[in-house]
């Protein structure tokens, strides 16, 4: 069965630091890859994807994604975290061209000041 | 903004009575995904929907859940004879349903919080 694991439950930084949020997927298929963020008591907003094509993906706030076949990783990465990134993200695939999203469990970031 | 919809926002519900979450699709969106966040636990997938179809309903429970997306109105998903663990935050998703697309980005709803007393 398909998995997406994400290493860290919670991560804390300071504002202006660097983040890396880690992102595994388990499948022998193709998958299609997202990010999602949830700010406290909202839905879920679209950061990135990896569809096809170009394995680094950018997001309009400076965050980016690397899909990474061989170690089956898209990891989050931001260089320089602000106050407002604060808040829960989510993994998640779609395999095979198939509906169902399959989320990881959560990274929940706490940027502090 | 026209949106994923969803209502009620939050919802309080006895044991036993029946819940109907509501949610309409971006305009111009034709399939529509169901999704449970239990709490301290990611988000599962319930059910897929397009217009008067279910497409894959592989992560609905067996009992006591049913969805349906009419061809007018929004979809419904309806938990009957709640109990406590139906606790939970319910999103939807909608997407556009475009013939021949690789695969569909999925865009979410706020979510309906429903509480079981």
């Amino acid at each position: 069965a398909q998995s997406v694991t994400q290493l860290d439950s919670q991560v804390p930084v300071f504002e202006e630091a660097p983040v890396e949020l880690r992102c595994n997927y388990s499948s022998s298929v193709s998958v299609y890859l997202f990010w999602y963020v949830q700010y406290p008591n909202q839905g879920l907003q679209l950061l990135l994807k990896y569809l096809s094509g170009s394995t680094l993906v950018e997001s309009i706030n400076g965050f980016e994604a690397e899909f990474n076949k061989s170690q089956t990783s898209f990891h989050l990465r931001k260089p320089s975290v602000h106050i407002s990134d604060t808040a829960e993200y989510f993994c998640a695939v779609i395999v095979n061209q198939g509906g169902k999203l399959i989320f990881g469990q959560g990274t929940e970031l706490s940027v502090k000041p | 903004n026209a949106g994923v919809m969803q209502n009620p926002r939050h919802l309080v519900r006895r044991r036993g009575q029946e819940a109907r979450l509501r949610c309409s699709p971006m305009k111009g969106h034709s399939h529509v995904y169901w999704y449970r966040q239990l709490p301290e636990e990611g988000l599962k997938f319930m059910v897929y929907l397009q217009k008067e179809n279910i497409i894959d309903e592989s992560g609905m429970p067996k009992e006591r859940f049913s969805a349906e997306f009419p061809k007018e109105g929004p979809s419904i998903l309806r938990i009957q004879q709640v109990v406590r663990g139906d606790s939970a935050a319910y999103f939807c998703a909608s997407s556009p349903g475009i013939s021949g697309a690789l695969v569909e980005t999925q865009y979410f709803g706020p979510g309906t919080r429903l509480l079981v007393l």
